[in-house]
């Protein structure tokens, strides 16, 4: 079992749609919850964080921790068409340890 | 203020032979990551560095090796060259280490 799971998707919603994205982990050290946007050919941007449980809302992005689960969110709401790009979750036992990953979720969002 | 650079953008070599790449991170980032992706995966970790001397190693072969500068960039060396190192590399710099990487647009190696 991989320590990251994401669906890879693809994932195709029309603009306008309320998106939702998701991962599942394994370890229960993990302490630090990131989600990425990546588009093609580009080098990864970090899009939220979110340090042990709860929930993070910035503007139309809400990142959702549940560690009694192991599971984590994004939500998007009011998807646009610039927001098709892969969405990669990825989290970390502690601020210097590095980065896991997930496959990432390709998203399109269609005009 | 740039942020993360590498170069070159892209690269072609062919099985055995040796590549080496280049990072520079943000103005006054004293640490940098190294990152490989293959296409359809999520980058995996292969190095960090921080004031010159390695942090981390990822579970990667002997073959893969990488150095940081006084002046806080760095390179990452592949010897040897497999058709399977073929991949995106991304090189992440962040001040001490701390959990905000900034990641580079990476390296796209394609080995023959």
């Amino acid at each position: 079992q991989k320590e990251v799971e994401q669906d890879p998707g693809p994932l195709s919603v029309p603009e306008g749609a309320i998106v939702s994205l998701n991962c599942t982990y394994s370890n229960s050290a993990f302490q630090y919850f990131m989600w990425y946007r990546q588009y093609s050919r580009k080098g990864p941007e970090l899009l939220m964080y979110t340090y042990s449980s709860g929930n993070k809302e910035d503007g139309r992005f809400t990142a959702q921790v549940d560690k009694s689960s192991k599971y984590i969110s994004l939500f998007i709401r009011d998807s646009q068409p610039s927001d098709s790009a892969t969405y990669l979750c990825a989290m970390r036992v502690s601020g210097n340890t590095p980065l896991v990953f997930g496959k990432g979720t390709r998203l399109s969002v269609i005009a | 203020d740039a942020g993360v650079t590498q170069s070159p953008t892209h690269l072609i070599k062919t099985r055995g032979q040796h590549v080496t790449l280049r990072c520079s991170p943000i103005s006054g980032h004293k640490s940098v990551s190294w990152y490989q992706q293959v296409l359809g995966q999520g980058p995996q970790f292969i190095f960090q560095y921080y004031e010159k001397e390695e942090r981390g190693r990822g579970n990667f072969p002997d073959r893969f090796s990488a150095r940081q500068f006084p002046n806080y960039s760095s390179e990452l060396n592949v010897n040897a060259l497999l058709l399977g190192d073929s991949a995106l590399y991304l090189c992440a710099s962040s001040f001490r280490g701390q959990w905000e990487q900034f990641f580079g647009p990476g390296t796209r190696l394609t080995v023959l």
